[in-house]
């Protein structure tokens, strides 16, 4: 099956840095990657998704990049706020299974 | 639209007692996932009904069921409590037809603590 690893687990920058989380994925057949925002008492918020046939895509301050060959994408966050301090996680699926990452927590000090 | 609702938000419950807990997915939605979420094992698939069928289960005990009815609402149920089960319990919807290639939609969870 699908096995996702993700890095690092705990992310500290300052306000107004940018930061980088990266996730590999073992199986060449998973077409879908979505990275999810889970904020304190709250369940994960979609925040950005890549499909296997775009190699970027960007939603203002984030962005995500997708690598098949290499079997890895990153999420990227321009000038981070203290809003954007959560737990990240990257998700890797095909039509029958998906996996999750095991999580990083961000934290934007201000 | 209204989004995903899970009820209770909090339960306490003694151990070898059971459970159930409640989701109602966003409207349209299709399919219903749960998982277990941990401090030590992150985000763990338990199992996810499309249609009032399960379409996947992931490596839990037989103590850990669900359903889902008609109207899409589905529950889970978790029967002889074990404390190790202590987790937030996580309810996702999506539109479902396309697989699990389509975004999940989270509930704010059921934080689960046993005794």
């Amino acid at each position: 099956g699908e096995n996702v690893e993700q890095h690092p687990s705990t992310l500290s920058v300052q306000e107004g840095d940018s930061a980088v989380i990266k996730c590999t994925y073992s199986d060449s057949a998973s077409n879908y990657f979505p990275w999810y925002k889970q904020e304190l008492g709250k369940g994960p918020q979609l925040i950005i998704d890549i499909r296997s046939n775009v190699g970027e895509k960007k939603d203002q301050r984030i962005a995500v990049t997708l690598n098949k060959t290499a079997k890895h994408f990153s999420l990227h966050i321009t000038e981070t706020q203290p809003e954007d301090s959560a737990v990240y996680f990257c998700a890797a699926s095909m039509v029958n299974d998906m996996r999750f990452g095991a999580g990083t927590r961000l934290t934007v000090k201000p | 639209k209204a989004g995903v609702t899970q009820t209770p938000r909090y339960l306490i419950k003694t151990r070898g007692q059971q459970v159930t807990l409640s989701c109602s997915p966003i409207s349209g939605h299709r399919s219903v996932s749960w998982y277990q979420q941990t401090p030590g094992q992150g985000l763990q698939f338990l199992f996810e009904y499309f249609s009032e069928t399960q379409r996947n289960k992931g490596n839990f005990p037989g103590r850990f069921s669900g359903r889902q009815f008609s109207n899409s609402r589905s529950e889970m149920n978790v029967s002889t409590l074990e404390l190790g089960d202590s987790a937030l319990y996580l309810c996702a919807s999506s539109l479902g037809t396309g697989g699990y290639n389509s975004p999940l939609h989270f509930g704010n969870g059921t934080r689960l603590t046993v005794t």
